[in-house]
């Protein structure tokens, strides 16, 4: 079955150390792979994609995530956490053609001490 | 700017009460999608459609409905029949399938 997991719900790290949130996929071929970041009570912000190419893809604020094939991973990454990095992330994967459907894993909520 | 509508922000409903969700995208987008979100329960996929007067049932679609007569409106009711309708609701669009899957800012609502 095609899934996604985040197997870490919660996480705190002190401000600027460095951050590594997991996301394991299930998959029938190489899917289109995004994380998302959602502030409370908002709507979800793409943070980075990987459709190809360099399996070390760089997203926005900071932030990159590393396509390990061999290991069906999707790591996201930051070397310095700020405080305002706090917030829910969450890992998906589509079908790169032929479906609509996206599947969600549900989400590594940030806890960043000052 | 471009980007994905949703109204009202937050919506109260007594039991019994169908109420009507508004997504509207200016994006050009053809796909457009329905979630809701429950604490620790990640997305699911209420419906979607991939162009204008056609739409899916996603995994949760029971007491659920919608519609796109334009392709830049895609609203959701939540009808009487759904048994635990408190939750936020998230809208989204992809310009075709697979590509990158934009979100609205979502809507509350809640049961009274």
């Amino acid at each position: 079955a095609q899934s996604v997991t985040q197997p870490d719900i919660h996480i705190t790290v002190s401000e600027g150390a460095s951050l590594e949130l997991r996301c394991n996929y299930s998959y029938g071929a190489t899917p289109y792979l995004f994380w998302y970041v959602q502030s409370p009570g908002q709507g979800l912000q793409l943070l980075l994609k990987y459709f190809s190419g360099d399996t070390l893809v760089q997203g926005i604020k900071g932030f990159e995530a590393e396509f390990k094939r061999s290991q069906s991973s999707f790591n996201l990454r930051k070397p310095s956490v700020h405080w305002s990095d706090a917030a829910e992330y969450f890992c998906a994967v589509g079908a790169t053609s032929g479906t609509y459907k996206y599947i969600f894993g549900t989400g590594t909520r940030l806890k960043v001490l000052a | 700017d471009g980007g994905i509508t949703q109204s009202p922000k937050y919506l109260f409903r007594k039991e019994g009460q169908n109420v009507t969700l508004s997504c509207e995208q200016n994006l050009n987008h053809d796909a457009m999608y329905w979630y809701r979100q429950d604490p620790g329960q990640g997305l699911r996929l209420i419906y979607y459609s991939q162009i204008v007067n056609d739409f899916q049932k996603g995994d949760i679609a029971e007491g659920y409905s919608v519609s796109r007569e334009k392709k830049e409106s895609f609203p959701l009711t939540v009808t009487s029949a759904q048994k635990n309708p408190t939750a936020f609701y998230l809208c989204a669009s992809s310009p075709t399938s697979g590509n990158t899957i934009y979100f609205g800012e979502g809507s509350w609502l809640t049961v009274v």
